[in-house]
């Protein structure tokens, strides 16, 4: 059975205080690994899609990497509109979807 | 705006009863997914549609059921509903079979008393 997990639960962080967004998968055959973040009442918006371990993704202060067993979404020099819960997911190649529970991300001015 | 669109945005019903929710993808995507999202749950994937056709099935209860017309919007049906049942429902749409990029709509709020 996919799962997905993700670390840590909740994050504060201070403008400008980089840090790293970790996803741990296990999954029976990875056709793609997904980033989304969700505003409070709103849907996903999706950010990023990576496919096999080694490939990286970018967007303005995010970044998204891959290997076999997780994912990192790296955050540089966050500000406060980056606050958001991130959402990881999996897509096994019977196009099931399973998401992780998400990071709550605070960034502090 | 993600350009996918969902209504009704609040549903207060009773259990036992039977509702409805409607979604109308981007202008030009075929694939239609629907999601669940409670407090306990997280998000879950229910029902994929393409074209019309079912194409992958997900964590969906057997009192749900969900279909897409030839005009590409899409229902889910939700009967013999439960207290648990209360949770954000919400569609996704995207170009082909596969969800490399998802847009989401602004979800369904289900409140069963």
């Amino acid at each position: 059975e996919d799962q997905v997990t993700q670390s840590p639960e909740a994050l504060r962080l201070q403008e400008g205080e980089s840090s790293s967004l970790n996803c741990s998968y296990t999954v029976s055959g990875l056709r793609g690994l997904f980033w989304y973040r969700q505003d409070p009442g709103k849907g996903p918006e999706f950010l990023f899609t990576l496919y096999s371990a080694g490939e990286e993704k970018e967007k303005e202060r995010l970044k998204a990497t891959l290997t076999k067993k997780e994912s990192f979404l790296h955050i540089t020099a966050p500000k406060p509109e980056d606050s958001a819960t991130y959402l990881c997911a999996v897509q096994d190649y019977g196009q099931n979807f399973v998401f992780g529970p998400g990071t709550r991300l605070s960034v502090l001015p | 705006d993600s350009g996918v669109t969902q209504t009704p945005k609040h549903l207060i019903t009773a259990t036992g009863q039977r509702v409805t929710l409607r979604c109308s993808p981007r202008s030009g995507d075929l694939s239609v997914y629907w999601y669940q999202q409670s407090l306990d749950q997280g998000l879950q994937f229910l029902i994929q549609y393409y074209n019309g056709e079912e194409r992958a099935k997900g964590n969906i209860l057997e009192r749900f059921s969900a279909q897409q017309f030839p005009d590409l919007h899409s229902e889910l049906n939700l009967s013999s509903l439960e207290l648990g049942d209360s949770a954000l429902y919400f569609c996704a749409s995207s170009v082909t079979t596969t969800a490399d990029t998802q847009y989401f709509g602004p979800g369904t709020r289900l409140t069963v008393l």
